[in-house]
């Protein structure tokens, strides 16, 4: 069971819009900033937002991040089949004195 | 550029010890903070521990406190995870990655490196 909540899977077409979710809580989203990383097959993580909204260098301006509250989206706009991959937000948690993660969303494109 | 290269995994029976390794190179090490994270086979991210970059901090995963133990050389530019009483939960590829800009692992990360604790 995650400390932050995503859903497990998500699913879009060509050209469509998709948004994943992240809920927490007061000790951690609410308080603290949010990073997205995607996870292609069999290779390491990559940052794909950081600051809740900024994206790295190189990472297109299709994906958006925001936050209110005790949660966080990752919007992926002008969906792509190189986009399949797992997504996963993290922030840092007050009460735990460490990082949690998200419990990762496989995202299909259909 | 920047590389980070972890060494040391491999196949350990529970109860024994083993000790990560990460290189860094391409950028100032001895600047930032670094984290280890794991992930089991087929399942999500798991953060391990983070370490500051003067190693004034070190902050832990409950499921590994007690057992793991994070550090760091910054005259030989590699971050270390002494893993003890190895348990088969343990079981994962470990990798290391760079904490610039934040508290959460940033824009760098290891290949990985397998751990599995199996008798």
């Amino acid at each position: 069971q995650s400390v932050l909540t995503q859903p497990p899977s998500a699913s879009g077409t060509p050209g469509q819009r998709v948004t994943i979710s992240c809920s927490g809580s007061s000790s951690n989203i609410e308080i603290n900033t949010v990073n997205w990383y995607q996870q292609l097959p069999g290779t390491a993580p990559k940052l794909l937002i950081y600051s809740n909204n900024e994206r790295p260098s190189g990472v297109p301006d299709r994906f958006s991040g925001s936050k209110s509250g005790t949660s966080a989206s990752l919007a992926i706009s002008g969906l792509q089949s190189e986009d399949e991959a797992d997504y996963y937000c993290a922030a840092w948690d007050d009460s735990l004195n460490g990082v949690v993660f998200g419990g990762g969303t496989k995202l299909t494109v259909l | 550029q920047v590389q980070l290269v972890e060494s040391g995994g491999g196949v350990v029976q529970p109860g024994r010890s083993l000790r990560l390794s990460c290189a860094a190179s391409g950028f100032t090490f001895s600047s930032y903070s670094m984290h280890w994270v794991r992930q089991a086979p087929g399942k999500g991210l798991e953060w391990v521990a983070v370490i500051s970059y003067d190693e004034s901090n070190k902050y832990y995963a409950g499921s590994v406190k007690g057992r793991f133990t994070i550090s760091r050389d910054n005259s030989k530019n590699t971050l270390y995870l002494q893993m003890n009483s190895l348990r088969t939960e343990d079981t994962a590829v470990y990798y290391c990655a760079e904490g610039s800009g934040g508290s959460c692992p940033a824009g760098y990360w290891g290949q990985g490196t397998l751990v599995t604790v199996s008798s």
